[in-house]
């Protein structure tokens, strides 16, 4: 069954303190893996998009990698407005099927000033 | 530029009634897709829709459909509600799938069923 397990739930950081969020996936058929940002009472914000192992994106204090069994969000000297979920999803093509998103269930980060 | 609108956003319904709700895609986006965010989880993928037609579909019971309009504006049907259906409903759009761009998400329809 295709899997998508976010680590950790939660995390509370420092302001200035570099931490990763962990996105693992076990799927067939993998069309992409995408990270969102959601705020409270908000849709989810897109970020990035990874589509090969190695791959990499970068965005202010974000940067985004893909490895073949998972994804690293990693956050550089975060500051409080940083405080989110974070959101992984993957893209997938069963054979024979439509497409279909899968999303974890998130990681809540929390940025102390 | 308008993004994603999503009507109503609040509504409260009662067991067994049914319910529609209401997205309209960022103008050129012939995308739309629909998703279940339950408090504290990730969204849960309902249907995607490409120019009119159901390009996915997510492991729901058939008490849930939906349709796009010529207009690229889609609608999300549920029959006879259960309490479990509260939830966030999520509608997003994007030009063609998710690509490099990703979706655009609307704020949401909160749904609460008593």
């Amino acid at each position: 069954e295709d899997q998508v397990t976010q680590s950790p739930e939660a995390l509370r950081l420092q302001e200035g303190e570099s931490s990763s969020l962990n996105c693992s996936y076990t799927v067939s058929g993998l069309r992409g893996l995408f990270w969102y940002r959601q705020d409270p009472g908000k849709g989810p914000e897109f970020l990035f998009t990874l589509y090969s192992a190695g791959e990499e994106k970068e965005k202010e204090r974000l940067k985004a990698t893909l490895t073949k069994k998972e994804s690293f969000l990693h956050i550089t000297a975060p500051k409080p407005e940083d405080s989110a979920t974070y959101l992984c999803a993957v893209q997938v093509r069963p054979r024979n099927r439509d497409d279909k998103i899968i999303f974890g269930k998130g990681t809540r980060l929390h940025i102390l000033p | 530029d308008a993004g994603v609108t999503q009507s109503p956003t609040h509504l409260i319904k009662t067991r067994g009634q049914q319910v529609t709700l209401r997205c309209s895609p960022i103008s050129g986006h012939k995308s739309v897709s629909w998703y279940q965010q339950v408090l504290g989880q990730g969204p849960q993928f309902i249907f995607q829709y490409y120019e009119k037609e159901e390009r996915g579909r997510g492991n729901f019971p058939d008490r849930f459909s939906a349709r796009q309009f010529p207009n690229y504006s889609s609608e999300l049907n549920v029959n006879a509600l259960l309490l479990g259906d509260s939830a966030l409903y999520l509608c997003a759009s994007s030009l063609r799938g998710q690509g490099n761009y990703g979706y655009t998400f609307g704020s949401g329809t909160r749904l609460t069923v008593v």
